[in-house]
């Protein structure tokens, strides 16, 4: 089974809206962490937003805030305002067991972000 | 450095030649990672280092694979007898274990990859 899902490969945002992008993740493991990465062309990988398992509120980082519902397993990213250089490719991503562990990133397939002007 | 440094940035290989990658991560950062990124799809993780040792290899997709650290910095990746479907982008990625909230998180820092193409 898959442990982390992006079902929407692409989608188009009207410059200055929100955008929701879905991420739904399987394990067992009681101690977890969400990650959101962004890809733009230049193929980088930059850091947005975390979520742990235990974590009571939602993640916020600026225009960035994650959705987290722990019962339905799923961690959606909200871009607020978008931004023409919000283009690229998202990549949400699960950290299974304690951070402090070295316990590896398992990443999701993508969701390809184009915001038009 | 400042970032991961990642190297070549680009190598173009024939099929059945052996590549070396390289990867300088950040200073201090004794955790680090290779993963795999085939053209339009997600990172497949490799192998990790703590210090020098790999204590999960686990990505690795064959024998043809091999990675080592040296003086728990620069870690080379090499891939032996190339093959088509090797052609990816190889990122390497680190993360610090004595400060910072990334030893909570274990968000990765990652490099700019090397492109590797196999004709």
């Amino acid at each position: 089974a898959q442990k982390i899902t992006q079902t929407q490969p692409g989608m188009f945002v009207q410059e200055k809206e929100a955008v929701t992008l879905d991420c739904t993740y399987d394990t067992s493991d009681p101690s977890y962490g969400l990650f959101w990465y962004k890809q733009p062309s230049s193929g980088e990988m930059i850091f947005l937003i975390y979520q742990g398992s235990y974590d009571q509120q939602n993640a916020t980082e600026g225009r960035y805030s994650l959705n987290f519902q722990k019962a339905r397993k799923s961690a959606n990213l909200v871009i607020s305002a978008s931004q023409l250089g919000d283009s690229a490719m998202y990549f949400c991503a699960m950290r299974e067991g304690p951070g402090a562990a070295g316990n590896k990133l398992t990443f999701g397939g993508g969701t390809r972000v184009l915001v038009k002007p | 450095g400042a970032g991961v440094s990642q190297s070549p940035s680009n190598k173009v290989t024939e099929k059945g030649k052996d590549v070396e990658l390289r990867c300088d991560p950040i200073s201090g950062h004794t955790a680090l990672y290779w993963y795999r990124q085939r053209l339009g799809q997600g990172l497949e993780f490799l192998i990790y280092f703590q210090g020098n040792s790999a204590p999960d290899k686990s990505g690795l997709p064959s024998d043809r694979f091999s990675a080592e650290r040296t003086g728990e910095s620069v870690s080379t990746l090499t891939i032996q007898r190339t093959q088509q479907e090797d052609s990816a982008v190889y990122l390497c990625a680190s993360t610090p274990a004595t400060s910072g909230r990334a030893i909570f998180t274990g968000e990765l820092f990652f490099g700019e990859g090397s492109r590797l193409t196999v004709l």
